[in-house]
């Protein structure tokens, strides 16, 4: 079993929809949890923090977490072309030291 | 402006050659990583420093090798027992404990000629 894992995708969803990614990870005892967007050829770059449980809103942005459930969801409101990129789900490991990075989601807004 | 710098940008690796890529940041970090991304896949880690002077061997350490002899320094040794190395190889920054988020630099581009 992977430590973090994600749907490669692709995912395509028409402008102004909803998109949804998805994360499931393996060590119940991780603390923090991460969504970053990574544009081809590009490095990646943070877009959402989540430490606890329930749901964490920036902008179109909305972060959320089950430790229950080992799962973490991104939402993207109003999708836009610009917001076709990979989407990495990362999970800081248990002690705090490493952070472990899912495949990643490819996402395709289409306009 | 604060951040993290690699170099170079696109590096060619000759059959049997160690190559070393840059990483320096000016964010005042304790800790720092490498990263190697493959093509379609996610990103894993090589090694891992959390203070000058010490490093830790990250999940796909065989064919590296790295130094930590300035908090500002993090360079990566591609050495020849590294069968495999094109990639795209990211270099990250953050201060150490469990709510941290990583900086990034731009990346290194690493093929075989």
């Amino acid at each position: 079993q992977k430590e973090v894992e994600q749907n490669s995708g692709p995912l395509s969803v028409p402008e102004g929809a909803i998109a949804s990614l998805n994360c499931t990870y393996s060590d119940r005892g991780s603390q923090s949890f991460f969504w970053y967007r990574q544009y081809s050829g590009k490095s990646p770059e943070l877009i959402m923090s989540i430490y606890s449980n329930g749901d964490k809103e920036d902008g179109r942005f909305t972060a959320q977490l089950n430790k229950a459930s080992q799962y973490v969801s991104l939402l993207i409101r109003d999708s836009q072309p610009s917001d076709s990129a990979t989407y990495l789900c990362a999970v800081r490991n248990t002690g705090g030291f490493k952070t472990i990075f899912g495949a990643g989601t490819r996402l395709f807004v289409k306009a | 402006d604060g951040g993290i710098t690699q170099s170079p940008k696109y590096l060619f690796r000759k059959e049997g050659q160690n190559v070393t890529l840059s990483c320096e940041q000016n964010l005042n970090h304790d800790a720092m990583y490498w990263y190697r991304q493959d093509p379609g896949q996610g990103l894993r880690l090589i090694y891992y420093s959390q203070i000058v002077n010490d490093f830790q061997k990250g999940d796909i350490a065989e064919g590296y090798s790295v130094s930590r002899e300035k908090k500002e320094s993090f360079p990566l040794t591609v050495t020849s027992a590294q069968k495999n190395p094109t990639a795209f190889y990211l270099c990250a920054s953050g201060i150490p404990g469990g709510a941290e988020k990583l900086f990034f630099g731009s990346g290194t581009q690493l093929s075989v000629l």
